[in-house]
């Protein structure tokens, strides 16, 4: 089975805190992201990468950035925390299907970060 | 106007009830269509997977998508507690990706 682990399910920081969200998936998978899920909006897309060393921007990545210096490892950051930036943190991985589709999306079991 | 619609519920339901779950979108191009179900402090996991246009059936879960109306339905025969989550609705373009619903939550009751 997949296996996506978040460093840590619940997080509170303070506000102009740097904070670092990790991400690890054991499938050798391609393709990682970062979405956040906010109540009544779903969840959001901030970064993606589909390699190493390779991050594209999502819907939302203004406040975050993102590293990738392993295929199996991507990391969120908070450069400097806010209180809109609370919210539940989700990390995915997926492989690149036949003909290139991306499908199935794995996903972690979220981090709720509380930015006080 | 979102790219996927959903109604938030929550949507409460007895056992053993037939539960319609149902997302719309505005984008003819979304090719890929999917249900996850999220538990209470779990990410999402991977119900159903449809591509284009069908019927998709897997147990008690049946997944349909009308590209013509660009409507998808998630159907729960014979409902149980367990069921009770939140569920989303994603969808997404050829080599895109993907785009969610806000996600139903759904509450059956014993």
């Amino acid at each position: 089975d997949v296996k996506v682990t978040q460093s840590s399910r619940y997080l509170v920081k303070r506000t102009g805190e740097k904070v670092f969200l990790e991400c690890v998936q054991d499938m050798d998978h391609e393709n990682m992201f970062w979405y956040r899920q906010d109540p009544g909006l779903g969840l959001r897309l901030i970064y993606f990468s589909y390699d190493v060393k390779m991050k594209e921007k999502g819907d939302i990545p203004e406040g975050y950035s993102v590293s990738r210096e392993k295929k199996e490892r991507f990391s969120l950051i908070l450069e400097s925390a806010s209180t809109n930036q609370t919210s539940m943190y989700l990390c995915a991985s997926t492989q690149l299907g036949a003909g290139g589709a991306q499908e199935t999306q794995y996903f972690g079991p979220g981090t709720r970060l509380l930015v006080l | 106007q979102k790219e996927v619609e959903q109604d938030p519920g929550p949507l409460s339901v007895p056992e053993g009830a037939i539960v319609s779950l149902n997302c719309t979108y505005s984008n003819s191009a979304f090719q890929y269509f999917m249900w996850y179900r999220q538990y209470s402090r779990k990410g999402p996991e991977l119900l159903m997977y449809t591509y284009s246009s069908g019927n998709k059936e897997d147990g008690r879960f049946t997944a349909q998508v009308d590209k013509s109306s660009k409507y998808i339905s998630l159907f729960i025969r014979d409902s149980q507690p367990s069921d009770s989550a939140t569920y989303l609705c994603a969808m997404m373009e050829y080599g895109n990706k993907l785009v969610f619903g806000a996600g139903t939550i759904l509450r059956v009751k014993s």
